[in-house]
Formats: structure tokens, sequence, C-alpha cells
């Protein structure tokens, strides 16, 4: 089974901190996703990857960056916290194909608040 | 503007009903649209992809249909367990434009 395994489930930072969110797949996927999920808003693109050292900014990038120096590994970063990314984080992975249109296999969630 | 767009927000029903969740896609061009299932807490499973020449497609008690004339795709939800008290999310695999979602509480 696909496993997609995010480092931590719950985090409480505060305004300003720098934070780490990191994402690993085991199933040699070439793409992977980080996403936001508010209620009401549903998932939210922030940024996605294709490649190795590839980064394609999603539709909400501001405040964000990220990481990709292997291809298991995708990290999401906030340079510097605020509250309103307070939210659920998920990162997602999945094969390439021709079409584009591989499945997405999401990892548990991480859970953050910023204070 | 989300180019997805899911209705109810939210429905409650007793265990072994039936119900019917939709999803209005504007995304062009059109790839395939998949349902996704979300536990409480947990991430999105993938439960079904329609693709363009799909009209119905069953997964056990779950049965997605799409119409790509009118844009529109429902999830049928057959005889309802408490397991399927959940969040359904569809997606446009070409845009990976997600849905809001409906949260589906099922009652004993």
């Amino acid at each position: 089974d696909v496993k997609v395994t995010q480092s931590s489930r719950y985090l409480v930072k505060r305004t300003g901190e720098k934070v780490f969110l990191e994402c690993v797949q085991d199933m040699d996927h070439e793409n992977m996703f980080w996403y936001r999920q508010d209620p009401g808003l549903g998932l939210r693109l922030i940024y996605f990857s294709y490649d190795v050292k590839m980064k394609e900014k999603g539709d909400i990038p501001e405040g964000y960056s990220v990481s990709r120096e292997k291809k298991e590994r995708f990290s999401l970063i906030l340079e510097s916290a605020s509250t309103n990314q307070t939210s659920m984080y998920l990162c997602a992975s999945s094969f390439r194909d021709p079409q584009n249109t591989g499945e997405l296999f999401f990892g548990e969630g991480s859970r953050l608040t910023v204070l | 503007k989300n180019q997805v767009e899911q209705s109810p927000q939210s429905l409650i029903i007793l265990e072994g009903k039936n119900c019917t969740l939709q999803c209005n896609y504007t995304v062009s061009p059109f790839s395939n649209l998949r349902w996704y299932k979300q536990d409480t807490g947990r991430g999105p499973v993938s439960l079904t992809i329609m693709t363009f020449s799909e009209n119905t497609k069953s997964n056990g008690r779950y049965t997605a249909t799409l119409d790509a004339d009118t844009k529109q795709s429902s999830l049928h939800i057959t005889a309802s367990q408490l397991s399927d008290s959940a969040s359904y999310i569809c997606l446009d695999d070409y845009k990976l434009s997600f849905g809001a979602g409906t949260t589906v509480t099922v009652r004993a």
C-alpha cells in the first residue's frame, strides 16, 4: 500500500516562529503536493512539485516555501508563522502520467495552531 | 472563484437510508472527476474516478454518475452505515480543483 507520512499530527507554534512540515512517500511517486484545508473552503493548493528540486506555486503560496531535495521527501516551510496560517495541512503524492490524472494519495494531515 | 461546487454543505441521514451528493464543475478542459472520502482527522481517500466517457460507476454501496453535458456529477450512497459518516469531496483531475465537500452524518 502507498504510504504518505507527515512528520507531525499536531503542532503549536508562536507567531513569528519558523515552522517545518515534513512529508515522505514510499511509492516512488514523481508528484508531490501541499494543501491546506479550512472549514468551508475545502482543500487549497499551496505548492507542488513534479520532480526533485522542482517546485511550482499553487493557488495560495504567499507566506510559504517548499523544498524537494529528494524524490521521496517534500517539505513545507513557514518562514514566519502567523495566526492566519492556523490550519490543517495535507501532503499528497501521485504518479506522473501523460494526462496528469494520477490518483492523489494523502497523508494523515498536520494540524498547526499558531498562537 | 472555486470551479468545483458541491451541495449540500452537510446532511444528516438515518442508518439504512440513501442519500445523494452533488458536484458541479466549470473547469475546462475536462479531464476526470474523482470522489474522495475523508474521515474526521484523516486524509482523503479516493472512492472512484469518472472519465469523460463514463456515465455511471459503482464501488460497493457508492455509485457515482457523470453528465458531461451539464457538467454535473453525483455520488449516491445506498443503505447508509454509521461508517459512512465523513466528508465527501470531488476533485477535477486536470486543474486539481477541489470542491469544499459535503459532510455526511449517519445516525442510528
